[in-house]
């Protein structure tokens, strides 16, 4: 199964952009990547997904590496609210319930 | 309000007794998932099902057992055959998607059930 590599903590200012990595260097042409995020003791949040092309919705930016072995979610002015533990996670489109979850990254804002 | 819900939020089980956790929601969603997260680790795939009457493993299905007699509900049972149980249990669903690609949409999580075992 391919997986994803991502750092164990990042730090960010308050309103200031801020920028996940995340390494999938065995990605298959049929995984989409997807992030999501969690908050102590809760079920994740869905955040962005995307397959080759470069996505934005009102959460998050998703900058997808051209020969998609990397991908980069931006938010772009984080809140103190955004603290959260980041999962970069390959969803295999054609082969229902293949999601592999790494251990992501804790963000932390400061004020 | 539609969404997926998780019942009970905290559940003890003495060794050797099977307990079941309940999973439902109204999104009418085909797909559902159960996973397993351990303390400061991402989430691990136990069991998913694609439609009614349908499940299949995931990457760590001993000791569990699922059902999904209803399109809403997905029962987890953690069996007294699962040796370390103690972990927090999410449950997921998402819309199927068409043709070949299956399970590239988003998955709504539930708010969890802690398992701990005396």
């Amino acid at each position: 199964d391919a997986k994803t590599t991502q750092p164990n903590s990042m730090e960010s200012n308050e309103e200031e952009p801020v920028h996940l990595p995340c390494n999938h260097s065995t990605i298959s042409g049929t995984d989409y990547i997807h992030w999501y995020r969690q908050l102590p003791s809760q079920g994740p949040e869905y955040v962005i997904h995307g397959l080759t092309s470069n996505v934005n919705n009102r959460m998050a930016s998703l900058a997808i590496a051209e020969d998609r072995k990397s991908s980069t979610l931006i938010l772009h002015r984080a809140t103190l609210r955004d603290a959260a533990v980041y999962y970069c996670i390959l969803r295999d489109g054609t082969n229902a319930g293949k999601s592999t979850f790494g251990d992501g990254t804790t963000l932390t804002v400061k004020p | 309000d539609g969404g997926i819900t998780q019942s009970p939020k905290y559940l003890f089980r003495k060794e050797g007794q099977n307990v079941t956790l309940s999973c439902e929601q109204n999104l009418n969603h085909d797909a559902m998932y159960w996973y397993r997260q351990d303390p400061g680790q991402g989430l691990r795939l136990i069991y998913y099902s694609q439609i009614v009457n349908d499940f299949q493993k995931g990457d760590i299905a001993e000791g569990y057992s699922v059902s999904r007699e209803k399109k809403e509900s997905f029962p987890l049972t953690v069996t007294s055959a699962q040796k370390n149980p103690t972990a927090f249990y999410l449950c997921a669903s998402s819309i199927r998607g068409v043709g070949a690609i299956v399970h590239y949409n988003e998955q709504f999580f539930g708010p969890g059930t802690r398992l701990t075992v005396l």
